[in-house]
C-alpha cells in the first residue's frame, strides 16, 4: 500500500499573499493532480502531472502555479490569496493516464482573511 | 464535453433503511464509471467501479449498475448504518484521458440511529 500526505492541514493566509500547498506520495504513481473542493461545488481540477516536469492546467488554473521536481512530490501555488476564500485543496495521484483508481490525500484547508 | 449528475445534494435517513443515489452521465463512447466516497476529515476513497456497460459492481453492501441505455449509474443499499453517513460522488473516467476524472457535485448522506 501507499499513502499520500499533504501539507500542512490547515493554512491560513492575508489577502494578496503567494501560498504553497505541498504533497507527496510514496505509490510510485506516474500522475498526480490538484483538485479544489468548495462546499456544494464537487470537485474541480487545477492542475496535473504525467510525469516529472510536466505540467497540465485543468479547468480552474488561473490564480495558481504548480510544481513536480521529482515523481514523488507535486506542489501548489495560491499566486494571490483572495479574501474571504474558502476552500479544501486535494492531492491525487494514480499510475498511468487510463481510467484506474485515484488516491487522495486528506486535504489543505485554506481560509484567507 | 463529461458530466454527471447527481440531482440530490442531502440524502437523510434512519439505520436499516433503503439508500438510492440518483446519476446519470453525459459522454461519447463507453467510460469506466466509478462511486467515491468521503468520510468526514478525509479525502475521497473508492467505493466501487464498473469498467463494462451493463455491468454491476458492488461493495461493503452497496451495488450500482452501469446502464449504457439510460446513461445512468445509480447507487443503492439494502439497509444503511450510521458508519454509512459520508458524502458519495459519482465519478465518470475515460480510458487515455490523463486529466482525470469528471466528478458529480456529491450526495451527502446522513445517517441516524
Amino acid at each position: 500500500g501507499g499513502i499520500i500526505t499533504q501539507t500542512p492541514k490547515f493554512l491560513i493566509g492575508q489577502e494578496g499573499q503567494k501560498l504553497t500547498l505541498k504533497c507527496q506520495q510514496n505509490f510510485n504513481h506516474d500522475t498526480m493532480y490538484w483538485y479544489r473542493q468548495d462546499s456544494g461545488k464537487g470537485l474541480r481540477l487545477i492542475y496535473y502531472s504525467i510525469t516529472e516536469n510536466d505540467l497540465q492546467k485543468g479547468d480552474l488554473s488561473e490564480g495558481y502555479d504548480a510544481s513536480r521536481e521529482k515523481k514523488s512530490s507535486f506542489s501548489l501555488t495560491v499566486t494571490s490569496a483572495q479574501k474571504n476564500e474558502m476552500a479544501v485543496f486535494l492531492c491525487a495521484s494514480r499510475q498511468g493516464a487510463s481510467a484506474e483508481t485515484l488516491y487522495f490525500g486528506s486535504g489543505t484547508r485554506l481560509t484567507v482573511l | 464535453g463529461n458530466s454527471v449528475t447527481q440531482m440530490q445534494g442531502q440524502v437523510t435517513l434512519s439505520e436499516e433503511e433503503f439508500l438510492f443515489i440518483n446519476c446519470t452521465y453525459s459522454t461519447t463512447g463507453y467510460p469506466t464509471l466509478f462511486w467515491y466516497v468521503q468520510y468526514p476529515g478525509e479525502g475521497p476513497q473508492l467505493l466501487l467501479k464498473v469498467t463494462t456497460a451493463n455491468n454491476k459492481g458492488s461493495s461493503r453492501g452497496f451495488e450500482a449498475t452501469y446502464d449504457k441505455g439510460t446513461t445512468s449509474f445509480h447507487l443503492q443499499k439494502a439497509s444503511v448504518q450510521e458508519s454509512d453517513s459520508a458524502v458519495y460522488y459519482c465519478v465518470l473516467g475515460r480510458n487515455n484521458y490523463a486529466q482525470g476524472l469528471t466528478f458529480g457535485l456529491g450526495t451527502r448522506v446522513s445517517v441516524f440511529p
